[in-house]
């Protein structure tokens, strides 16, 4: 079955403390990004990836990295999350221009 | 600036009732697409329809492109079409980012 996965689906941590959302698409798809989704905010894209080796910041990156080493995965990590970053993050992978999302990952900073 | 405007922002039905959802955006777009985020948060790709109309049994969606606005039909709905429905474009000429519309909360009563 194609799909994007996300893991973990929830995850409850403390200020500072580095964590890492995996993102895996079993599609080949070259292009990949995250997403974030806050309440009034709606979804607001971190970072996107056209390839392999290739990313760039999208709208809100501050705070956050990613690596894109295997065209199925691309991880999300959050060196030292801060309550800032509760929010439900979303994986995507798009061969152009249709994207798929993966289920989300509801992240809670204390 | 670039905007995605859906309307209305809240809806509420009796089960059974047919509704119209909109999507109005701000110029031209290569890529349209409607998702359905239930109430444990996945986002579900309904339509891609940069144009034109399709039907996946009682939800349909036209995009009429020239006039910058996209419908969203759901009928005789039922309790599980509750949640909140978001129309998302990429702009012609943008990278491969989707902007997505503030949404449409529903709620189906029985």
């Amino acid at each position: 079955e194609a799909q994007v996965t996300q893991n973990p689906r929830y995850l409850i941590t403390v200020t500072g403390k580095k964590l890492t959302v995996t993102c895996s698409q079993n599609m080949n798809h070259e292009y990949m990004s995250w997403y974030r989704q806050d309440p009034g905010l709606g979804l607001r894209q971190i970072y996107y990836s056209m390839n392999v080796e290739v990313t760039d910041k999208g709208d809100v990156p501050e705070g956050y990295k990613v690596s894109r080493k295997e065209k199925r995965n691309f991880p999300l990590i959050l060196e030292s999350p801060s309550p800032n970053q509760t929010s439900l993050y979303f994986c995507a992978s798009s061969r152009a221009p249709e994207q798929f999302f993966g289920p989300g990952t509801r992240l809670t900073v204390l | 600036g670039i905007q995605v405007e859906q309307s209305p922002p809240d809806l509420i039905l009796q089960e059974g009732a047919n509704s119209t959802l909109r999507c109005n955006f701000s110029d031209s777009v290569n890529n349209l697409q409607w998702f359905h985020q239930n109430p444990w948060g996945q986002l579900i790709n309904l339509f891609y329809i940069p144009s034109g109309t399709k039907q996946n049994g009682r939800l349909s969606a036209t995009t009429v492109a020239t006039e910058r606005y996209s419908l969203l039909y759901i009928s005789s709905s039922q309790t599980t079409d509750s949640g909140v429905y978001f129309c998302a474009v990429r702009f012609s000429g943008g990278y491969n980012k989707l902007i997505f519309g503030a949404g449409t909360r529903l709620a189906v009563h029985p």
